[in-house]
């Protein structure tokens, strides 16, 4: 199974700002997927991100919002632009496995003030 | 579009005793794949199990197992002799086979009991 770390672990951030989370995985993959988890609720898919290439964003999320990069086969991020307290939830990047699995990172606790 | 229901929000065990999680979706497709997740409060998410759909035989990893019903749209997760670190959110996926993504249930919380 692929090992992902990401940074922050979690932050506290105020409205209005950005934040990047970082997100890398320890062999090269094409795809890495972007999730946001809110209070309580599931998983939602943001962004699929491929190397060399644009992201590719799911319906609600914009790149002005989310702008994601992928400069290599084994790191992306993520930016959270003009955050607002809606914004807060956890942040999660994936991987497929072998076996069309995905092994998720630990998580990005964002909290909006 | 594919949509996964986890009926069960929340649900409690007494530990060594077996509990199943339901789990239904909804697809056009013939060919998929099927998974359980299972999130601690630490909140990192762990791969259970995995059944593929074109796969009669039923996914087993210790003492996870799954009842897959494809007629019923069916995949429900048995935990047997369950253990105090099994508690969790479990969360139910589809994925297609000639796609990426994955479409998640909205979760059940699964408590074990001393």
């Amino acid at each position: 199974s692929a090992v992902i770390s990401q940074k922050p672990s979690r932050d506290i951030c105020q409205r209005g700002t950005s934040l990047t989370i970082q997100c890398q995985v320890d062999s090269q993959v094409t795809m890495m997927f972007w999730y946001r988890q809110q209070p309580g609720q599931s998983l939602t898919l943001i962004a699929t991100a491929n190397q060399g290439s644009e992201a590719t964003y799911e319906s609600g999320f914009v790149i002005d919002k989310f702008p994601i990069s992928r400069p290599n086969l084994t790191f992306s991020t993520l930016t959270v632009s003009n955050m607002s307290p809606e914004d807060s939830s956890i942040y999660l990047c994936s991987v497929h496995g072998p076996s069309y699995e995905q092994y998720f990172g630990p998580g990005t606790r964002l909290t909006v003030t | 579009a594919q949509t996964v229901t986890q009926s069960q929000p929340e649900m409690s065990v007494q530990e060594a005793e077996t509990v199943t999680l339901s789990c239904t979706y909804d697809t056009s497709e013939n060919n998929y794949y099927l998974f359980w997740y299972k999130q601690p409060p630490s909140r990192q998410m762990i791969l259970v199990i995995r059944q593929e759909a074109y796969k009669q035989q039923n996914a087993t990893e210790n003492r996870f197992s799954v009842n897959f019903q494809k007629a019923a749209k069916s995949f429900s997760l048995k935990i047997s002799d369950s253990q105090l670190g099994d508690t969790a959110m479990y969360f139910c996926a589809f994925m297609k086979n000639t796609g990426n993504q994955f479409y998640f249930g909205t979760g059940t919380s699964l408590t074990v009991i001393p």
